[in-house]
């Protein structure tokens, strides 16, 4: 069965850091761009970060660019999100997912496409003094 | 960025009825639009993808639709496990946004 499952989440001071782990299982992790989604208290689905299957490539959104970063080491199957100097709107509980790609031809091109097929559970952070 | 708004944000709903939600993008994503499902405390499911492909495992009773700019979710007739959070998604370019969600309840 794919799985992935968050971990480290926790309350911090403003200011403060932590680094969050997302185990996967069940599928070749290292053959799939994998992304970072938190969703704050109420609120709806934001996308963090991305990283690309060899790690060779990262993105993030502007709210975090900076203060985060995106890792993955393919040996252990685990996605890490290193979140610093962590503010009160960063409490959120953060999802990882991972993104399928197909290619589909369409009258001799070659379409990528993309799609967040399998997520975890979530872990929650709580940034408060 | 592309932004992403859904209509309506919100809806109350019978067993048994039709439902449709729309989601509008900033620019034209062509196909690359994918619909999720979430309840509460629960990760999100993903259900439609390249805007009208079914998931594996999602019933049929949900159908997607549309190009461009212009995007459906269609239940066809709802059931009381359909009673969620239901979120659009583009992934033609990253930052890969969401729409704001439209809620369905129990009328």
């Amino acid at each position: 069965e794919m799985q992935l499952v968050e971990s480290g989440g926790g309350l911090v001071q403003p200011g403060g850091s932590l680094r969050l782990s997302c185990a996967a299982a069940g599928f070749t992790f290292s053959s799939y761009w994998m992304h970072w989604v938190r969703q704050a208290p109420g609120k709806g689905l934001v996308w963090v970060s991305r990283i690309k299957s060899d790690g060779s490539s990262t993105s993030y959104a502007d709210s975090v660019k900076g203060r985060f970063t995106i890792s993955r080491d393919n040996a252990k199957n685990t996605l890490y999100l290193q979140m610093n100097s962590l503010r009160a709107e960063d409490t959120a509980v953060y999802y990882c997912a991972r993104e399928e790609i197909i290619v589909i031809s369409d009258a001799g091109d070659y379409n990528y496409y993309y799609y967040m097929d399998v997520w975890g559970k979530g872990t929650t952070v709580t940034v408060s003094s | 960025d592309i932004q992403m708004t859904q209509s309506p944000s919100s809806l109350s709903a019978s067993v048994g009825d039709r439902v449709t939600i729309t989601c509008r993008s900033s620019h034209n994503i062509y196909t690359y639009l994918n619909w999720f499902q979430q309840k509460p405390g629960k990760a999100p499911k993903l259900l439609i993808y390249i805007a009208s492909s079914l998931q594996s495992g999602v019933p049929s009773r949900f159908s997607g639709s549309g190009s461009g700019t212009d995007f459906t979710l269609t239940i066809s007739s709802l059931q009381p496990e359909d009673f969620a959070t239901y979120y659009c998604q583009q992934s033609f370019g990253t930052p890969r946004t969401f729409g704001p969600g439209t809620k369905v309840d129990i009328k």
